[in-house]
């Protein structure tokens, strides 16, 4: 059974840094691109960043660029997800997801529950 | 980037009547070379993820419900459930997944029960 786990959310103020993390398991890992999405409080879906299974390819929305790194460690199964300069805008719940694809996710059949970041002063 | 506009925001169906989503992108999605549309829908409930319900357009995802059908191609997408039940009640989002990233989503249509 696939599972995806996201973990490292919280509080944090404006400027700062956090790191999501996700740990997979039931799949080979390093077979599969993995995807960050996220989702403000009530409002809809909205696509962060994607690695390729190598994580030698890296794909980033312009709303992060710059200031987001996503990562992966295929000896740990675990996706990362490095949050830098973080706005009050950046509030959401991260989700992170997999599915058909290598050097991207063309769409997620699998996701994690999610974590929540809140950006606050 | 692809910008995904569903229609209507908000709908309300009775139990066992027939609830259609619309999603219109604004360039094609269809690829030409293996002729496949790169359009999924999902389904999220409140506090949960979302769940993949069709890929391709119009493949069904496995275990998802045959009363849940996609249909469409190009730029105009169309989500059915051709006899709505109380435990469809969700917000429904298009998403396009032509060419490289980024991903891109309908605003989401919330169905609920007349």
């Amino acid at each position: 059974e696939v599972q995806l786990l996201e973990s490292g959310g919280g509080l944090v103020q404006p400027g700062g840094s956090l790191r999501l993390s996700c740990a997979a398991s039931g799949f080979t890992f390093s077979a599969y691109a993995m995807t960050w999405v996220r989702q403000a409080p009530g409002k809809g879906l909205e696509w962060v960043s994607a690695i390729s299974g190598s994580g030698s390819s890296t794909y980033y929305a312009d709303s992060v660029k710059g200031r987001f790194t996503i990562s992966r460690d295929s000896s740990k199964n675990t996706l990362y997800l490095q949050m830098n300069s973080l706005r009050v805008e950046d509030t959401a719940i991260y989700y992170c997801a997999t599915g058909e694809g290598y050097n991207w996710n063309y769409f997620a059949k699998y996701w994690g529950q999610g974590t929540l970041v809140t950006v606050s002063s | 980037d692809i910008v995904m506009t569903q229609s209507p925001d908000s709908l309300a169906v009775s139990l066992g009547e027939r609830a259609t989503i619309n999603c219109k992108s604004s360039q094609s999605v269809l690829y030409s070379s293996n002729n496949k549309n790169y359009l999924a829908w999902y389904q999220q409930k409140p506090g949960q993820p979302p769940k993949l319900l069709i890929y391709w357009a119009s493949t069904r995802e496995s275990g998802v419900p045959d009363r849940f059908s996609g249909s469409g191609s190009g730029t105009d997408f169309t989500l059915i459930i051709s006899s709505l039940q109380a435990e469809d009640v969700a917000v429904y989002y298009c998403q396009q997944y032509y060419g490289t990233p980024p991903w891109t989503f309908g605003q989401g249509t919330k169905v609920d029960i007349k």
